[in-house]
């Protein structure tokens, strides 16, 4: 087990509704990055957030937005949900300064209906 | 940006055979190169990395190499077992364990 715990593991959603998913990180980590894993498809970096702010972004539009809080905890919001953000979504946690490896909690697995 | 390949994206092999995974990478700025194995219904779990100065990993039945110059590196699983069976995903990155970049997935089945 990674200590990086993801909630809920599972979710349903209209399209057009609005979904936040939650990640809280391993010990010690500062860094937590999320992630967007289409079906049979690795891994795609959605944004990074250090120190409470965003660290950079991938390719995703505005609609997905996400805070990270004192605790290193984080939220990922997704607005106007499309049929295509049916994914599993992951979060990884790391220690930016000290460049250390990044681990990943479960997954929440979005259906957009 | 960055691009990472990898090959092949299924893969079955006998159990104690051995089992190669290849990928490769497009941006020469990538220092960091880690492996992860996926099982159904979890995330990533990382299995080995390997960083830019060190050309070859080893732990237990897993080793990883990397050839820098032609932007390649590979996975390597020796006496394969059942519970090895998972999707395998290299990844590369600029910034060790941040901001990684995924290959497709290897679909890896050791039978018995």
């Amino acid at each position: 087990e990674t200590g990086v715990t993801q909630s809920p593991t599972h979710l349903i959603k209209t399209r057009g509704q609005q979904v936040t998913l939650r990640c809280s990180s391993q010990s010690g980590h500062n860094t937590v990055s999320w992630y967007q894993q289409a079906l049979g498809q690795g891994p795609q970096f959605i944004f990074q957030y250090y120190r409470e702010e965003e660290n950079g972004r991938g390719n995703f539009p505005p609609r997905f937005s996400g805070l990270q809080f004192p605790n290193y905890s984080s939220e990922l919001n997704v607005n106007a949900l499309e049929l295509d953000d049916s994914a599993l979504y992951l979060c990884a946690s790391s220690l930016l300064a000290r460049g250390t490896e990044a681990f990943f909690g479960q997954g929440t697995r979005l259906t957009v209906v | 940006g960055e691009n990472v390949e990898q090959h092949p994206s299924t893969l079955s092999v006998q159990e104690g055979d051995s089992a190669v995974i290849k990928c490769t990478y497009s941006d020469s700025a990538s220092n960091y190169f880690p492996w992860y194995k996926q099982e159904l219904g979890k995330g990533p779990q990382l299995i080995i990395d390997i960083r830019s100065n060190v050309g070859e990993k080893k732990d237990q039945r897993i080793a990883v190499t990397l050839n820098k110059t032609a932007k390649h590196f590979s996975l390597h699983i020796t006496e394969t077992q059942p519970e090895d069976s998972a999707v395998y995903f290299c990844a590369a990155s600029m910034e060790y364990g941040n901001k990684l970049v995924f290959g497709a997935g290897t679909i890896l089945r050791v039978k018995s």
